[in-house]
């Protein structure tokens, strides 16, 4: 199973939207509404912001939503602020795999 | 509060071994999934290997198949995996992971460094 494609890189100035794609195939992310994205703050554990391709976990703040469509999912922050620059990650569930990872993305507030 | 610890990381020489653990707690662990996931230095995250909450269905990476080998005690509320024939591309962080309704990868330990140099 291959990674899923994300871009190496996004940025956007403060109170910007910016958005992430996260490509797979009809085997991963086309198969199954199971897409979750991960924030990586540098030397930190990553931590989930959205699963189920929309889906917020409590107390993660409504600035960050997510979406699929095909094979492409998305991650977009709203009103960007200077804490969400990170890295971000998506993960798709792929059956007896069962996981696979996004090639990550650096968000820089400029 | 949910929390994963890991320890057992450290330097190997390649072809050695290493047991790495996870201790559980704020949750009932022997109702969850768990999985280790690794990440290379300045690389992304890798998935590794997952166990169900009885440990009967267990999944490799193609990547580590037949070199690692995860387990659990859940009477300890712990998590392991053993590591043979180590690798220098084994060399990353070892995170290990709750899993919720057995796919969801939603709460991550702090990691283990694992460097495998001669």
């Amino acid at each position: 199973q291959s990674a899923l494609t994300q871009p190496a890189s996004v940025s956007g100035s403060p109170g910007q939207s910016i958005t992430i794609s996260c490509t797979g195939t009809s085997s991963d992310v086309g198969s199954y509404n199971l897409v979750s994205w991960y924030q990586q703050h540098p030397g930190k554990a990553p931590k989930l912001m959205i699963y189920e391709g929309s889906k917020r976990p409590s107390g993660v703040s409504n600035r960050f939503s997510g979406s699929k469509s095909g094979n492409t999912a998305s991650l977009t922050i709203s009103g960007l602020q200077a804490e969400d620059e990170a890295d971000y990650y998506c993960c798709s569930y792929a059956g007896s795999t069962p996981y696979v990872f996004g090639t990550g993305t650096k968000v820089t507030v400029l | 509060q949910v929390q994963l610890v890991e320890s057992g990381g450290g330097l190997v020489k390649p072809g050695g071994s290493l047991r790495l653990s996870c201790a559980a707690s704020g949750f009932t662990f022997s109702d969850y999934y768990m999985s280790w996931i690794r990440q290379a230095p300045g690389k992304g995250l890798e998935w590794v290997s997952y166990i169900s909450s009885s440990g009967s269905t267990i999944y490799y990476a193609d990547s580590v198949k037949g070199r690692f080998t995860i387990s659990r005690d859940n009477a300890k509320n712990s998590l392991y995996l053993q590591m043979n024939s180590l690798r220098a591309e084994d060399t990353a962080v070892y995170y290990c992971a709750r899993v919720l309704s057995g796919y969801l990868i939603d709460y991550w330990g702090q990691g283990t460094l694992v460097t495998v140099s001669s």
